[in-house]
């Protein structure tokens, strides 16, 4: 069964904007980790966040993981034409392996 | 570093043919993983190796699919026949270890299938 669904399936903003994802999943968890994929980079590691942290940053990254509401969001600040790409949170969850979402495609306009 | 490296990148097939990728992880990785990915879904984890023994291959279809990974280091994914729903992109990732998780993985270009 799918473990995190990301919200909204697809987002489109300016340049400069901000733009946040969710991901919400529905057993207890390990970690959740974001992921980037595009046509030129394949799909590439953002960041982890452990079920003990509730908000990690990276560059330009934020993101927070609420377990009470079984939860996570990804805010990318200021972004950039080259942030267009699909987004997915995955799961590491106890007796079960590692589970992504169905992803949210950013358009990134300029 | 060189990242991991998959074979062929295309491949188009005819039902019920078989078909074969390879999948070379980042040296020293010990931990490698499949993913099929369909249009528009996420990565579905097929099999988890780490070093020569297979971690969870819970969603691996075993009638069709099979995996090894010889000496702990290059893996081979086959299918065995082939169905239309197989056509999709097979993403090979390694990752340092397997602990509960905490490594992040890396993923190769991918294998695109494409069947008839």
């Amino acid at each position: 069964s799918q473990q995190g669904e990301e919200d909204p399936q697809a987002l489109s903003i300016q340049e400069g904007e901000n733009a946040t994802m969710n991901c919400s999943y529905k057993t207890s968890i390990n970690n959740l980790q974001w992921y980037r994929q595009n046509s030129g980079r394949g799909l590439v590691h953002l960041i982890l966040i452990r079920s003990n942290e509730r908000e990690k940053h990276s560059g330009r990254l934020r993101v927070t993981l609420d377990t009470s509401k079984k939860s996570s969001s990804l805010l990318i600040t200021a972004s950039r034409a080259a942030d267009t790409a699909s987004y997915f949170c995955a799961t590491d969850a106890p007796n079960q392996n590692f589970v992504f979402g169905p992803g949210t495609r950013l358009s990134v306009l300029p | 570093e060189a990242g991991v490296a998959q074979s062929p990148r295309y491949k188009i097939i005819e039902k019920r043919q078989s078909v074969a990728f390879w999948c070379n992880p980042i040296s020293g990785h010990a931990t490698l993983y499949w993913y099929q990915q369909i249009l528009g879904q996420g990565p579905k984890l097929l099999i988890q190796f780490q070093n020569n023994g297979v971690v969870d291959d819970s969603q691996l279809p075993k009638d069709r699919f099979s995996a090894e990974r010889l000496k702990g280091v290059d893996s081979t994914l086959k299918i065995q026949p082939a169905k239309l729903e197989d056509s999709a992109v097979y993403l090979c990732a390694s990752s340092l270890e397997w602990r509960g998780g905490l490594n992040e993985q890396f993923f190769g270009p991918g294998t695109r299938l494409t069947v008839l």
